[in-house]
């Protein structure tokens, strides 16, 4: 069990480029979730998936991002056309199919749009 | 929508003391659980402790407890013997007990300083 991986850990670039971050949950978590974290504040969810199917997404989730996760494993989120209020942490957590409930966290990929 | 307020922007305590972390929640939800998670500086964020809503009896880790008031709504943190590791953002957070509503909600965060 290694944990939880994201990449790149960190990534600036410039308003109207676009991005796309990676998240390699823990083996044989079927359920992954995306969270971003502006400085000061907790995290807000932003996304949702069971093994392959995007089952819930947030508001914040506007139409330049997108998050995938073909074959149920590793996800991908994009974000397009970035702009100056998409600097954030973003975060990555999967869990269990069990009761447990707990989500296990990744290290994050700090964004900073200039 | 469920809230989770954390009245408390920054804490001190000093090394060995006990220390008592503030959680607000709002639900009009029957069925749901509770976590704080620690948040140490350029680290990832681990669970401290949980509680589900359903149980009367306290949650305790170790040096981590919990007094969970469900009528109040509330849920504060308690950390006994505080050490130099325990330094870091403290974040209360709400999920919903349905099958499918597996979000976090978190509140702002509490960050705590350890005097040696």
């Amino acid at each position: 069990d290694t944990g939880v991986s994201q990449d790149p850990r960190h990534k600036i670039t410039k308003r109207g480029q676009n991005v796309t971050f990676r998240c390699d949950p823990i083996s044989e978590h079927n359920r992954l979730y995306w969270y971003r974290q502006t400085l000061g504040q907790g995290p807000e969810f932003l996304t949702y998936f069971q093994n392959e199917a995007q089952l819930e997404k947030s508001r914040l989730l506007s139409d330049r991002f997108s998050a995938e996760r073909p074959k149920g494993s590793f996800s991908t989120l994009e974000i397009q056309r970035t702009e100056q209020g998409d600097s954030a942490m973003y975060l990555c957590a999967s869990s269990p199919r069990t009761i447990s409930y707990e989500q296990y966290f990744g290290p994050g990929t700090r964004l900073t749009v200039t | 929508a469920q809230t989770v307020t954390q009245s408390q922007p920054e804490m001190s305590v000093q090394e060995a003391e006990t220390v008592t972390l503030s959680c607000t929640y709002d639900t009009s939800e029957s069925d749901y659980y509770l976590f704080w998670y620690k948040q140490p500086p350029s680290r990832q964020m681990i669970l401290v402790i949980r509680q589900e809503a359903y149980k009367q009896q306290n949650a305790t880790e170790n040096r981590f407890s919990v007094n969970f008031q469900k009528a109040a709504k509330s849920f504060s943190l308690k950390i006994s013997d505080s050490q130099l590791g325990d330094a870091a953002m403290y974040f209360c957070a709400y999920r919903s007990g349905r099958e499918y509503g597996n979000k976090l909600v978190f509140g702002a965060g509490t960050i705590l300083r350890v005097k040696s």
